[in-house]
């Protein structure tokens, strides 16, 4: 079936170096695409989100970028920091519909 | 900065019981959402509720699950008969606008253990 689904399921960092978290989906039809920050006990955090027809949008310390050509998608940290450290999750929504759709999760560990 | 409130963080309950998990959305938002997470899975989507009546719903959303705002503040889940595997984590969520990117803001979960 369609999924959202990520590469990696933990990804270790030096504090103060920058974090790659990707993404893979499939489904083709997804036109907006989010990713969340879950830290431990709390619910899905926004961070930040791309409409399909972007390839890049940048945020405070983050940026995402899209490839449709191979369904990717990837949330870059710069500087990481200890704070950062919790569950990413990279998430889509699709014709207009309200359900977001999850993919599995990357476990972002900083290493002071 | 306002934010989506749940109530209780765990609830504890016995197969078969009914229980109602309470989520007190943003206040100036208008679409509702519940999703849920088994433990070490993904967040999935149960419904979503608008102007009193559901929008959309997933396969997981059954009979045995039931949505209601019951006044102008609260946003509830029942689960009629629990089972076993409806232990999860429960999370309210709520955004302003029905539009395609329009961000969903997520409560801190309800933990649900069903024994």
């Amino acid at each position: 079936g369609e999924s959202v689904g990520l590469h990696l399921p933990t990804l270790s960092v030096q504090e103060g170096d920058n974090s790659i978290i990707n993404c893979a989906y499939s489904n083709s039809a997804s036109d907006y695409f989010i990713w969340y920050k879950q830290e431990s006990g709390k619910g899905p955090q926004f961070i930040i989100d791309i409409r399909s027809n972007m390839d890049k949008r940048q945020g405070q310390r983050v940026t995402v970028l899209l490839n449709k050509t191979v369904k990717h998608l990837s949330l870059q940290i710069a500087a990481t920091q200890p704070g950062d450290s919790a569950v990413y999750f990279c998430a889509e929504r699709s014709g207009g519909y309200q359900k977001v759709t999850f993919g599995t999760g990357t476990k972002l560990q900083v290493i002071p | 900065e306002p934010e989506v409130t749940q109530t209780p963080s765990h609830q504890v309950t016995q197969m078969g019981q009914e229980v109602i998990l309470r989520c007190v959305p943003i206040s100036n938002h208008l679409y509702f959402y519940w999703y849920r997470q088994i433990l070490g899975q993904k967040v999935e989507f149960l419904v979503s509720f608008y102007n009193n009546e559901i929008s959309e719903k997933s396969e997981i959303f059954d009979d045995q699950f039931s949505v209601e705002r019951p006044d102008g503040s609260n946003f509830t889940l029942k689960i009629r008969s629990t089972k076993l595997e409806d232990s999860a984590m429960y999370f309210c969520a709520s955004s302003e606008v029905r539009q395609a990117t329009d961000t969903q803001y997520f409560g801190p979960g309800t933990r649900l253990t069903v024994l």
